[in-house]
């Protein structure tokens, strides 16, 4: 089966750093998507991987392993408006999305 | 960038009644359509994929006759909750896609808070 596992809920402190592991199986797989939800709000896109790396922009990274099925999403120098959901979600043969149930992140001063 | 519009922002509806949400792409062609349910602390659960001129596909344990969707153009999809009751009561996304753009970043409308009282 198809199946995607994230963190529940992850605490940290305005000005560190975070990783959020996702880890996944599909049948198939074209790609990888990071999207940032805040609460009552659609998911904005973070970041795409389809290549194994590190793709960086600005203060947010985001790392896909292909042989693992693993992937992170870095956030550096948290603010505390980062404090939000993030949604992990790859694409199987079907570029059908399936989507972890998300990790909330809670950023404390 | 794409926009996708949704509206109703925010509805509330006695049970039994009928609500109609809206989705529009404002400036693409969205050949594809992902209509999502979100209930509280909860991630987004797939509802059905529709296609611009045919029938769409729900996911299992969706009713099609309870959660009817029109994508009768390219822009505008809609989703009807019909005989609303009070446990329909979600946070409703709506998603687009355009021909060809199969890896590309979903574009999502802001969301419809139905409350069925």
């Amino acid at each position: 089966g198809q199946n995607i596992d994230q963190p529940t809920e992850m605490t940290a402190t305005e000005g560190a750093i975070v990783q959020i592991n996702c880890t996944y199986q599909t049948s198939g797989f074209n790609g990888l998507f990071w999207y940032q939800q805040h609460a009552g709000e659609a998911p904005t896109f973070l970041s795409y991987n389809v290549l194994d790396g590190l793709e960086e922009k600005g203060r947010f990274s985001s790392f896909l392993s292909r042989s693992k099925g693993y992937s992170y999403l870095l956030l550096k120098e948290l603010q505390m408006k980062d404090s939000a959901s993030y949604l992990c979600a790859a694409a199987d043969s079907n570029y059908q999305l399936i989507w972890g149930a998300g990790t909330k992140l809670i950023i404390k001063p | 960038g794409a926009v996708v519009s949704q509206h109703p922002s925010w509805v509330i509806c006695k049970s039994g009644t009928s609500v109609k949400i809206e989705c529009r792409s404002l400036d693409f062609q969205a050949t594809t359509m992902f209509w999502y349910r979100q209930f509280p602390k909860q991630s987004l659960m797939l509802m059905a994929t529709s296609n611009e001129g045919s029938k769409a596909t729900y996911e299992q344990g969706v009713e099609k006759d309870k959660f009817l969707i029109n994508h009768a153009s390219l822009t505008l999809s809609t989703l009807t909750v019909t005989s609303a009751h009070p446990e329909d009561s979600s946070f409703y996304i709506c998603s687009a896609r355009a021909l060809g753009q199969e890896v590309s970043p979903l574009h999502f409308g802001n969301g419809t808070r139905l409350t069925v009282t």
